[in-house]
């Protein structure tokens, strides 16, 4: 099946600074989804963005699916930013709605 | 009302007991999944259900049945409750057709202990 790697794993930031989260998979895709789970669990979508580049506010997404991975970018971070980000894809065919999640980038921003 | 509802929230079983975890959405969407989150682990398929007639095992099923009640409705059964089975249980919807309707939306979790 597809293989989906997140990097970093870990991520501390000062409140106000930029990163880039990073997804990398392993295959073709047509269905590529960023989500952040907050401090208490929940799971919100922050993107679809099987390819191209969408923003949001201080958050944007930018895929390139012939290389086949795709980044995430968060400007002027606030501790609200703070939580696990999730990158997950799903191939084609049948199965196009079933997502395979990485294993997440767990940020922190210190005030 | 949450679009993705899940009861209970938090529960506690023993070790050999039937367990039902309950999902149901106010979307309309056709699709409905079950994923498992571990510590470290991202989130693993259980089983997902593309409509009513349509229910197909995910990377992890064993241990685990489900039923699709309604187009709403989608619920996870533990037959015989084993502690590696502690976890937080997502329920998630996403409609079909073309790009954003392929978004998914997760209800809030079940954490369930088995002791």
């Amino acid at each position: 099946g597809i293989q989906v790697e997140q990097s970093p794993p870990d991520l501390i930031l000062q409140e106000g600074a930029n990163s880039t989260l990073r997804c990398n998979f392993s295959d073709s895709v047509n269905n590529l989804q960023w989500f952040h789970q907050n401090p208490w669990g929940q799971l919100i979508n922050l993107f679809y963005i099987p390819s191209g580049t969408k923003q949001n506010g201080r958050l944007s997404a930018t895929t390139v699916a012939t290389e086949r991975y795709s980044l995430l970018y968060i400007s002027s971070s606030q501790t609200t930013d703070s939580g696990v980000y999730f990158c997950a894809v799903g191939g084609n065919g049948g199965s196009q709605g079933n997502l395979i999640f990485g294993k997440g980038t767990k940020l922190s921003v210190k005030p | 009302d949450a679009d993705v509802t899940q009861t209970p929230r938090n529960r506690i079983t023993k070790t050999g007991k039937r367990i039902m975890l309950e999902c149901s959405q106010t979307k309309g969407h056709d699709r409905m999944y079950w994923y498992r989150q571990d510590p470290g682990l991202g989130l693993r398929l259980i089983y997902y259900s593309f409509d009513v007639k349509d229910i197909n095992k995910g990377e992890i099923s064993d241990g685990y049945s489900v039923s699709r009640q309604a187009q709403a409705k989608f619920s996870l059964s533990l037959e015989s409750a084993i502690p590696n089975q502690t976890a937080l249980y997502f329920c998630a919807t996403s409609g079909r057709g073309q790009g954003s309707n392929y978004g998914y939306t997760f209800g809030s979790g079940t954490r369930l202990t088995v002791v």
